[in-house]
């Protein structure tokens, strides 16, 4: 069946470094888009960045343009990012999500997320 | 930049129908989907293309888009239905844009 990991969450200090990733099973990797999104405690849901099936596509949300980097490994089936100047503001739980074969721009599956808290 | 808006909160009794909105400027010219999240877990796909089911999801769950109104129906509440619901839409200059979530309670 489909599955989603993600993984590399943790505590970290305001302007430290983390790395996350999402390992991907079940599905050809390689066809779909995936993106990161977000959710802070006890808040909604914030998508922060996708990145195309072949990579050749990426975009940010502006809350952590300059700061986060996309990048996947589909020979390795499996989705990373690179979150730099971390802020207290950016804890949250973590998810990655496919994004579904129809039109609409909807994502039909998630990992189970990781949490990610940036204290001093 | 984009936005959609939903209540904070709605409460229903077993048996009857809730319904849930989502507002935005010209809403019914995108497509909308809705996600259910319970306390504790990731999201669940329930519709998608507006008005389209996944595999899995039980036939209560319905949606309609139009104008600046998307609208999530569950008919026949049960108590397993109690979670956040969130809808969701693409638009071109803003990607992927939540809305604030709905929690809705059966009681």
């Amino acid at each position: 069946q489909v599955q989603l990991v993600e993984s590399g969450g943790g505590l970290v200090k305001p302007g430290q470094s983390l790395r996350l990733s999402c390992a991907a099973s079940g599905f050809t990797f390689s066809d779909y888009y995936i993106s990161w999104i977000r959710q802070a405690p006890e808040k909604g849901l914030e998508w922060i960045s996708y990145i195309s099936s072949s990579g050749s596509n990426i975009y940010y949300a502006d809350s952590v343009k300059g700061r986060f980097t996309i990048s996947r490994d589909n020979a390795k089936n499996s989705l990373y990012l690179q979150m730099n100047t971390l802020r207290v503001e950016d804890t949250a739980v973590y998810f990655c999500a496919r994004e579904g074969a129809a039109a609409g721009r909807y994502f039909d599956k998630w990992g189970q997320g990781t949490l990610v808290t940036v204290s001093s | 930049s984009y936005e959609v808006t939903q209540p904070p909160s709605l409460s229903v009794s077993p048996g009857q129908t809730a319904t849930i909105t989502c507002s935005g400027h010209n809403l019914g010219d995108k497509y909308v989907c809705w996600y259910q999240q319970k306390p504790g877990q990731s999201p669940v796909l329930v519709i998608y293309q507006d008005t389209k089911r996944p595999s899995g999801i039980p036939a209560r769950f319905s949606g309609s888009n139009s104008g600046n109104t998307a609208t999530l129906t569950i008919s026949g509440t049960q108590s397993m239905d109690e979670a956040d619901y969130y809808c969701q839409a693409w638009d071109s200059s803003t990607a992927y844009v939540f809305g604030t979530g709905t929690t809705v309670t059966v009681l």
